[in-house]
């Protein structure tokens, strides 16, 4: 079964800073792979995915994604973080390839990202 | 609103009473899945449905639990005979098509709070 692990809970960084935020996937082939973004007391809104292709994906808000088959990763990445970034962040995979029909994600846990000003 | 609209945004139960949480996907949609995320967790996927039809339900309790989406309405997730550890936020989400480039749209949640 696949699965997903963000080992960072909490992260605080300044405003201004670099981000970086670590995900680690389990699944037997390579999956499609997904960051997430949910500000307190709102659903999820899409930043990135990776679907095949170039590596590096580039998502909204700035965001980017590096996916490294041999580490199993699929890191998220800021050059320079604002407050409004703030929020909980979830990496998600979903299976490759379109089997029974639907391509239901799995979580991670998130990160809760703090930004000081 | 063209998104995913959930309702109610909060509801409150007594334990043994039932929950009834509705969604209407976004225009064109007709895929929806539920996700339930309990404190501190992530979001762990419950059910997958399309028009009058349940097409992956893996993830839903074996009991007490159910869903439907009906050819006219809002997807319909019931629970029945609430319990304590049933108090979580509930998120649908919905795609236009089956097929992993039609991305899923959430819902703002419906947060469940069990007395």
């Amino acid at each position: 079964a696949q699965s997903v692990t963000q080992p960072d809970i909490h992260i605080t960084v300044s405003e201004g800073a670099s981000l970086e935020l670590r995900c680690n996937y389990s699944y037997g082939a390579t999956p499609y792979l997904f960051w997430y973004v949910q500000s307190p007391g709102q659903g999820l809104q899409l930043l990135l995915k990776y679907f095949s292709g170039d590596t590096l994906v580039q998502g909204i808000k700035g965001f980017e994604a590096e996916f490294k088959r041999s580490q199993s990763s699929f890191n998220l990445r800021k050059p320079s973080v604002h407050w409004s970034d703030a929020a909980e962040y979830f990496c998600a995979v979903a299976p490759s390839g379109v089997t029974g029909g639907g391509n239901k994600l799995t979580f991670g846990t998130g990160t809760q990202l703090k930004v000081e000003l | 609103n063209a998104g995913v609209m959930q309702n109610p945004r909060h509801l409150v139960r007594r334990r043994g009473q039932e929950a009834r949480l509705r969604c209407s996907p976004m225009k064109g949609h007709s895929h929806v899945y539920w996700y339930r995320q309990l404190p501190e967790e992530g979001l762990k996927f419950m059910v997958y449905l399309q028009k009058e039809n349940i097409i992956d339900e893996s993830g839903m309790p074996k009991e007490r639990f159910s869903a439907e989406f009906p050819k006219e309405g809002p997807s319909i997730l019931r629970i029945q005979q609430v319990v304590r550890g049933d108090s979580a936020a509930y998120f649908c989400a919905s795609s236009s098509r089956t097929g992993i480039n039609q991305p899923q749209h959430f819902g703002d949640g419906t947060r469940l709070s069990i007395l």
